[in-house]
């Protein structure tokens, strides 16, 4: 059973519009959420997080929302770039069971084409 | 700076070969990790090492094998491959929240 589930395989915008990818998780003791990019044969990179003790984190034209009672969280992209064309990786943990490591359980991706 | 890097980037291999994936980290980071993704998927976790001298089963540890050598390197091995086991490998280090991917390991078996 997917624990952190991206229902859109694909999303295309045009270039200056606003990017909306959404990412739903079941496991009610994941604390902390990430968006992962990645483009084709490089492995993914860090965008930006969230801890659940928030409900927004912002940094630059990305911004991430938390729902903690709808277990939903969504990354906006804007003003959208062609550049931020990539596969975008929801990723979820649970820091709370400590053990010294940050397993992290991915959703299967979204596929975001910013048209120019 | 390098980060993590793996080697090697591509390999092709014969069922029921073996075969060592190779992952060293230039961070200090004490937790190591490593994926595989699949197309259409996401990353699942194969085992991880919480700190040298432990390792543990992620999510799909069944025919890997893994040895922390030592805090930099953290090695992934198939020791009977099967066509299952064709993926991208990603090796992975940490510290706290920042996790770091190397750039993959394309593995087929035929």
């Amino acid at each position: 059973d997917q624990q952190v589930k991206q229902n859109s395989p694909s999303l295309s915008v045009q270039e200056g519009r606003i990017s909306i990818l959404n990412c739903d998780y079941t496991n009610s003791m994941f604390d902390y959420f990430l968006w992962y990019k990645k483009y084709p044969a490089e492995g993914p990179t860090f965008l930006i997080s969230i801890s659940s003790i928030k409900d927004k984190n912002e940094d630059g034209r990305f911004t991430v929302f938390l729902n903690k009672s709808a277990k939903h969280l969504s990354l906006h992209i804007v003003p959208s770039q062609p550049g931020d064309s990539a596969v975008y990786f929801c990723a979820a943990s649970a820091i709370s069971r400590g053990a010294g490591s940050y397993q992290l359980t991915f959703g299967k991706g979204t596929k975001l084409s910013v048209i120019p | 700076n390098a980060g993590v890097t793996q080697t090697p980037k591509f390999q092709v291999l014969k069922t029921g070969q073996s075969m060592t994936l190779q992952c060293a980290q230039d961070m200090n980071h004490n937790s190591m990790y490593w994926y595989r993704q699949d197309p259409g998927m996401g990353l699942r976790l194969i085992y991880y090492s919480a700190s040298e001298g432990t390792t543990d089963k992620g999510e799909v540890p069944n025919g890997y094998n893994v040895s922390r050598l030592n805090k930099r390197e953290f090695s992934l091995r198939l020791e009977s491959a099967a066509p299952s086991q064709t993926s991208v490998y990603f090796c992975a280090s940490s510290r706290a929240l920042s996790v770091f991917f190397g750039s993959g390991t394309q593995l087929s078996v035929l």
